[in-house]
């Protein structure tokens, strides 16, 4: 199978600290991983996208500077949230596609819930 | 702009069948996916359709027709394990994933 693993699962910390999420393909290399943020009762909402190698490309809105997103390799992305404050406790979701399948499915790893006090 | 409809939430009996309807109007058409996801976890995928038709899987089907911008996702012999969201997402034109607020399916004994 495509597993997708993230870490942590769940992450609380005090407001102004940076909290860093992994997101790996365990199974497979990914040359694409998505970034999304799911708040209560919402849909996903898309925050980048980066492949390996090359800076992140991110949605109007996500602000680059404060959600830094690294693809350092073909199997792992990091999303940094600088400086975090109570509006971005969410649910964060990455996803994986594989290199050389079919660029149509995304394979998501379990999210991290992220509660910043 | 881009647009996906999916009715908000649906209740329906355990054994029987339900039907998860979702329109779009997007940018461009690359495909359907239908996802689950239950409270508290990442989506999982259901099923994806490109062409106009049925797509039978186990007791899930999911139905296309492009022309009407339309699509349903059909569960038979619900289980309580299938309470979730249903969560309808059309690939668009630049390939982007653009997601529907998803259904919220209640099953009841």
């Amino acid at each position: 199978g495509a597993v997708v693993s993230q870490h942590p699962s769940w992450v609380i910390c005090k407001s102004g600290t940076s909290v860093k999420i992994e997101c790996r393909s365990l199974d497979f290399q990914a040359t694409t991983m998505f970034w999304y943020r799911q708040f209560p009762k919402q849909s996903l909402m898309l925050m980048a996208t980066s492949n390996e190698g090359s800076k992140a490309t991110y949605e109007q809105g996500v602000e680059k500077d404060k959600f830094l997103i690294n693809h350092a390799s073909l199997t792992l992305s990091t999303l940094t949230v600088t400086s975090a404050h109570p509006e971005d406790s969410s649910f964060y979701i990455c996803s994986a596609s594989r290199a050389g399948g079919d660029y149509n499915e995304q394979f998501f790893g379990p999210g991290t819930r992220l509660t910043v006090l | 702009g881009q647009n996906i409809d999916q009715p908000t939430e649906m209740t329906a009996t355990e054994g029987a069948i339900v039907q998860i309807n979702c329109t779009y109007q997007t940018s461009g058409f690359n495909g359907l996916f239908w996802y689950q996801q239950h409270a508290g976890e990442a989506p999982t995928f259901l099923s994806y359709n490109v062409l106009d038709g049925l797509e039978e899987k186990g007791r899930f089907s999911s139905f296309l027709s492009r022309s009407k911008g339309y699509s349903y996702l059909l569960l038979k012999e619900l289980q309580m394990k299938d309470s979730a969201s249903y969560l309808c997402a059309v690939l668009d034109s630049n390939y982007q994933l653009i997601w529907g607020a998803g259904t919220k399916l209640i099953i009841k004994p």
